[in-house]
């Protein structure tokens, strides 16, 4: 069974420019979540998907990030503009019921110059 | 607040040199604790899943115990491949969907 997968494994991108990463969920999973890691912290949420809603954003940063999910399969996320903070690691992660575990996908390196 | 922190923050055993990784956390109300393995440039792999005082699971050299306030894992008899940061999340019961990671533990294995 295929794991979750990101694109791209990394990005390098000037300050306010564009960014868009895609999540693939494990197939089946109806829970898909985004979580990012900044220098030197700790893994923070960002937001959960079921479906094609989202239940939970509290965790995005602020209207610059714009996280899809149409038709409830990928997802994508999207910064724009970019700015030097949004540097870090961004990993999606997706579980088969709410509260389950969560499968992690490789991440996406996305480094803001 | 929900607060996860893990210590050491980084460890070097020597092949054999059992040890064991901690996991405080302060939660409203535990519903479930996760331990993952991170190996460099790889996104986090689920190892355990606890969810009350007292439980204890076991894999192989990995065992992770919980009680009210922490959570260990314990790794006995370690082997160079067994060098990687572990990682602890937590998630509440009013929002189980969110995990709470801690800053993890980075283990290194020396033959």
């Amino acid at each position: 069974e295929a794991g979750v997968t990101q694109f791209p494994s990394h990005s390098v991108i000037e300050k306010g420019q564009t960014v868009t990463l895609r999540c693939d969920p494990i197939s089946g999973h109806d829970n898909l979540y985004w979580y990012r890691r900044v220098m030197g912290k700790e893994i923070k949420f960002l937001l959960h998907f079921v479906k094609e809603s989202k239940q939970d954003e509290s965790g995005m940063p602020n209207n610059r990030f714009l996280a899809e999910r149409t038709g409830g399969t990928y997802s994508t996320l999207k910064v724009q503009p970019a700015e030097l903070e949004d540097s870090g690691v961004y990993f999606c992660a997706s579980g088969g019921r709410p509260g389950e575990t969560q499968y992690f996908g490789p991440g996406t390196r996305l480094l803001v110059l | 607040e929900d607060q996860v922190t893990q210590s050491p923050e980084a460890l070097r055993l020597q092949e054999g040199e059992s040890s064991s990784l901690n996991c405080s956390y302060t939660v409203s109300g535990l519903r479930g604790l996760f331990w993952y393995r991170q190996d460099p440039g790889k996104g986090p792999e689920f190892l355990f899943t606890l969810y009350s005082a007292g439980e204890e699971k076991e894999k192989e050299r990995l065992k992770a115990t919980l009680t009210k306030k922490e959570s260990f894992l314990h790794i006995t008899a370690p082997k160079p491949e067994d060098s990687a940061t572990y990682l602890c999340a937590v998630q509440a019961m009013d929002n189980f969907n969110k995990f709470y990671f801690g800053s993890g533990t980075k283990l290194n294995v020396k033959p």
